[in-house]
């Protein structure tokens, strides 16, 4: 039973270069989440999506960032023209559909890929 | 205000000791709330969901204070392996996952 996915686990960037990163969740489920950890801070929210759909994006950076969770495939987090603040991990969240009259579903994190910009 | 607050610690505790975190929330419409413990570099791991009228999973009890706006953790008989952040969660709207910045731990031989 394989856990949430994600890859690269390391990447390594020059500035103004692009980064994708990419998550693939758990089996069974249809939600993803997108969670920023900047060196020695807390987690931070960056996006949720279901298949398709962008659901919560608050969390997002108005500029160079962007997600999809495409039906087909992982979803794919997206960093365009990288700078030296991106340098962080980027942790990725999925949960299951909430049963009917069941509001609470945990999530789960994937190893995390960390990005590097050089 | 933070969301989510912690005392980032260290908590320094010899094996066996019982210790106890505390985290306050400022929402007071947050209805789920969850301890996930995180190892350096690793990623979080859900340690235990809180319930209204607590909870309890082996050494760890958990409480919830919703009076208070806080959060309890207690590990009693603290192992080696204990050592870790343990990170208060609060999840806010549309799920998303609001934390805090962790409580060190570390466990002395």
């Amino acid at each position: 039973n394989a856990g949430v996915m994600q890859n690269p686990r390391h990447l390594v960037r020059r500035r103004g270069q692009e980064a994708r990163l990419r998550c693939s969740p758990m089996k069974g489920h249809s939600h993803v989440y997108w969670y920023r950890q900047l060196p020695e801070e807390g987690l931070k929210f960056m996006v949720y999506l279901q298949k398709e759909n962008i659901i919560d994006e608050s969390g997002m950076p108005k500029e160079r960032f962007s997600a999809e969770f495409p039906k087909e495939g992982p979803s794919i987090l997206r960093i365009q023209q990288v700078v030296r603040g991106d340098s962080a991990a980027y942790f990725c969240a999925s949960s299951p559909e909430a049963s009917a009259g069941f509001t609470t579903y945990e999530q789960y994190f994937g190893p995390g890929t960390r990005l590097t910009v050089t | 205000r933070k969301e989510v607050e912690q005392d980032p610690g260290p908590f320094n505790v010899p094996e066996g000791a019982t210790v106890a975190f505390n985290c306050t929330y400022s929402n007071s419409a947050s209805q789920s709330f969850f301890w996930y413990r995180q190892d350096c570099r690793k990623e979080p791991k859900l340690l235990m969901s809180v319930y209204s009228s607590g909870n309890e999973d082996g050494r760890f009890t958990a409480q919830l204070n919703r009076a208070s706006q806080y959060i309890s953790l207690l590990i009693r008989d603290s192992k080696l392996s204990d050592s870790a952040t343990y990170l208060c969660v609060v999840r806010g709207a549309t799920n998303k996952l609001i934390f805090g910045t962790g409580t060190l731990l570390a466990v002395q031989p």
